[in-house]
């Protein structure tokens, strides 16, 4: 398809359980963001590839979060030992290039995660 | 550090009327730009508008346009003829250089009901 992919939509897991969120991203986009979103909040940045490495992480809350991207295309965030708090709409993104700042970043419809 | 403040957490409009979505700004960056999103009940993010922090001129996007005041750090959105597809979650967001780039920081959102 032509917008960026996110798969499961929903992914519904027991407490204490590892989960993999996929991203794909618009073909030929170089900058991959993760955020977060909690109920009626705005989204949270979690981290940024720029190709193949991580650019910017500083918004992964802890070591259980951990994502991403060996070939420069489809990303994969990580969650170990999940937590009921860990319960959020995913949400990745994708941009032409993540070091211009007028470039639009386009999203996915997200992964909602419910830990119970 | 950026910060974004939305401080309108729900707004009703009539129908073809305009409407003024309040964002203000913290940041330390010279250079910065300014984005809305919409999100409708379905969860996608929608780009509106981007204002860069030395655009000269207001940008404007079909009914969408920005009052960009630079001096007193905001960047309010305003619809003009509202629609009943309007009706949606709106995001003000903020990204920078440095340690910024890449990144969108988003505000709390602001929830607009159009009214038939």
């Amino acid at each position: 398809g032509a917008g960026v992919s996110q798969t499961p939509s929903n992914k519904v897991t027991e407490k204490g359980k590892y989960v993999e969120l996929r991203c794909d991203p618009i073909s030929g986009h170089t900058a991959l963001y993760w955020y977060r979103q909690s109920l009626g909040q705005g989204p949270e940045f979690l981290i940024y590839f720029q190709g193949t490495g991580a650019a910017d992480d500083s918004g992964l809350p802890n070591d259980r979060f951990f994502a991403v991207r060996p070939e420069g295309s489809v990303s994969t965030l990580k969650i170990q030992r999940t937590e009921r708090g860990d319960s959020a709409v995913y949400l990745c993104a994708s941009s032409a290039s993540g070091g211009v700042m007028n470039t639009e970043a386009f999203f996915g419809q997200g992964t909602r995660l419910t830990v119970v | 550090a950026q910060k974004i403040t939305q401080t309108q957490p729900g707004m009703f409009v009539q129908e073809k009327e305009a409407v003024t979505l309040d964002c203000t700004y913290d940041t330390s960056d010279q250079s910065y730009g300014l984005f809305w999103y919409k999100q409708p009940s379905s969860g996608e993010m929608i780009f509106l508008i981007y204002q860069g922090s030395y655009d000269e001129q207001n940008a404007t996007e079909g009914r969408y346009s920005l009052n960009f005041q630079k001096a007193r750090k905001s960047a309010n959105l305003v619809i003009s003829a509202s629609q009943l597809g309007d009706s949606a979650m709106y995001f003000c967001a903020i990204t920078g250089r440095g340690s910024n780039t890449g990144k969108l920081i988003f505000g709390q959102g602001t929830t607009l009901q159009v009214k038939p």
